[in-house]
C-alpha cells in the first residue's frame, strides 16, 4: 500500500462546477495535511493545509479531513480552466516535518 | 505565502561534471530545507533534508556522496550533483520549512538539469 493515495484522473468537470479531489493515506500518526498545486513544468504552490478533522474554506477552496478514515479532500468551487493542474496531496511523515505526496490527480476544466 | 528562489533554473552539462544547484528562501530564515527530485509524470521525491549549521539526512536509496548538500546560512542551501551522468536528469526542487505560525513547506521554482 502507497504511503499516499491518489487518484491519478485526469478529472474532468465543466467549467462552474465542483472539483473533488480525494486522498487516503496510510500513517495514522500523520497531524498535517497539504495540497499543493503543480502546472505542468513548474514546481507545486501551496493551496492550502489542514490539521484539524473537519472543513477548512479558504475562498473556493474548501479541505476536508477525516482522520478516523485517513482521509483528505479537497473541494474546488466555480471551477475555472485555470485551476486545470495538477493537484498533490502531501501528509507528512509520522511526527517529522517530511512530506510524502501523492502522485497527483490531474484536473481538466474545460470551458 | 513565502517565496523561495532557485539558481540556475535549468542546466545542460556534459556526463561526468559537477553541477551546483542553489535555494535561497528570500523573506524568512529557514533552519530547515528539502531537496526533491521529480521525474516525468512521477511525484515528488524528497531526497534529503539540510539542516543549517549541521549535516543533512539523507533519504533511504540516495548517495550522500555523489549529492552533496550545504546549509550554510538560514537563508541558502546548495545541491551539488557530482559526476551527473544522463540518468540523473531530472526536475530537482527545494523547498524551505517556515516555521511562523503553522510550519509549511514552501516550494522554490526547481531546476531542470539534463546530463548529455
Amino acid at each position: 500500500q502507497k504511503e499516499v493515495e491518489q487518484n491519478s484522473g485526469p478529472l474532468s468537470v465543466p467549467e462552474g462546477a465542483i472539483a473533488s479531489l480525494n486522498c487516503t493515506y496510510s500513517d495514522r500518526g500523520s497531524q498535517s495535511f497539504f495540497w499543493y498545486r503543480q502546472y505542468s513544468g513548474k514546481s507545486p504552490e501551496l493551496i492550502m493545509f489542514i490539521y484539524s478533522n473537519g472543513d477548512k474554506e479558504d475562498g473556493r477552496f474548501t479541505a476536508q479531513l477525516n482522520k478516523a478514515s485517513q482521509y483528505v479532500s479537497l473541494l474546488i468551487r466555480d471551477s475555472q480552466p485555470s485551476d486545470s493542474a495538477t493537484y498533490l496531496c502531501a501528509v507528512n511523515r509520522g511526527d517529522t516535518d517530511k512530506l510524502i505526496f501523492g502522485t497527483g490527480t490531474r484536473l481538466q476544466v474545460f470551458p | 505565502g513565502a517565496v523561495v528562489s532557485q539558481h540556475p533554473s535549468w542546466v545542460i552539462c556534459k556526463s561526468g561534471t559537477s553541477v551546483k544547484i542553489e535555494c535561497r528562501s528570500l523573506d524568512f530564515q529557514a533552519t530547515t530545507m528539502f531537496w526533491y527530485r521529480q521525474f516525468p509524470k512521477q511525484s515528488l521525491m524528497l531526497m534529503a533534508t539540510s539542516n543549517e549549521g549541521s549535516k543533512a539526512t539523507y533519504e533511504q536509496g540516495v548517495e550522500k556522496d555523489k549529492f552533496l548538500i550545504n546549509h550554510a546560512s538560514l537563508t541558502l542551501s546548495t545541491l551539488t550533483v557530482t559526476s551527473a551522468h544522463p540518468e540523473d536528469s531530472s526536475f530537482y526542487i527545494c523547498s524551505a520549512l517556515s516555521t511562523g505560525g503553522q510550519e509549511t513547506q514552501y516550494f522554490g521554482p526547481g531546476t531542470r538539469l539534463l546530463v548529455l
